[in-house]
């Protein structure tokens, strides 16, 4: 079935350093690939989005390429900022394997720190 | 403005009472869905909805039950609440346009169970 597995938090760091987020998926069809970003006492928000192969998605700084070869999708930032902090999940959608919902991974925790 | 919304964001209640947590949108969003969030951050779909009338389990089991009665509202009931029900409530809905799937997140309802 369709999974999806990101690195485990919680990831630490100060401020300007540069962030990878690694995210791996395994679907059956052709899926969209989604991150998300979750700040502290509230819901979801899209961060970014890829819909087929070696598409880049990018927001606020982030970025993420569709890497069909690797079944990769890892999320980037050049320059963190305290800001930045929150919890991320990377997504995958897939009509043929999901029905069309978001299969999510477990979410990586990010701390800046100043 | 579109938007989707929860309401209350936090409840505290006692064991065996019935409670109602409501999700609108007003995006015209044809697919709805609950999750369940756990303190260790991961998501689980507990409820979806592809329109009105119609209504499914999703992969975690939960003795909540939803309704869709109309296509912004989607509320879902625990008949009798237990200390195990502590949590944090998702809604979320999408558009389902093809290639895309992406979902938009309420603020979320934090439940605590006395």
């Amino acid at each position: 079935g369709n999974s999806v597995t990101q690195m485990e938090g919680p990831v630490t760091l100060s401020e300007e350093a540069f962030l990878t987020i690694n995210c791996t998926y395994t679907a059956t069809g052709y899926p969209s690939l989604f991150w998300y970003v979750q700040y502290p006492g509230e819901g979801l928000q899209l961060l970014l989005k890829a819909t087929k192969a070696d598409d880049k998605g990018s927001n606020k700084g982030f970025e993420a390429t569709y890497r069909k070869e690797t079944t990769s999708f890892h999320l980037e930032k050049g320059s963190v900022q305290v800001s930045d902090s929150a919890v991320y999940f990377c997504a995958l959608s897939d009509y043929g394997g999901s029905q069309g919902n978001l299969i999510f991974g477990k979410g990586t925790k990010l701390s800046v720190k100043p | 403005e579109a938007d989707i919304y929860q309401t209350p964001r936090y409840l505290v209640i006692g064991t065996g009472k019935k409670i109602t947590l409501e999700c609108s949108q007003t995006m015209g969003h044809d697919k709805m869905y609950w999750y369940q969030q756990d303190p260790g951050m991961e998501l689980h779909l507990i409820h979806y909805s592809y329109g009105v009338n119609s209504t499914e389990k999703g992969d975690l089991s939960s003795e909540s039950t939803v309704s869709r009665i109309r296509t912004e509202h989607f509320p879902l009931t625990l008949e009798s609440a237990r200390p195990s029900h502590t949590s944090q409530y998702l809604c979320a809905s999408s558009g389902g346009l093809a290639g895309a799937y992406e979902q938009y997140f309420g603020p979320g309802t934090r439940l605590t169970v006395t």
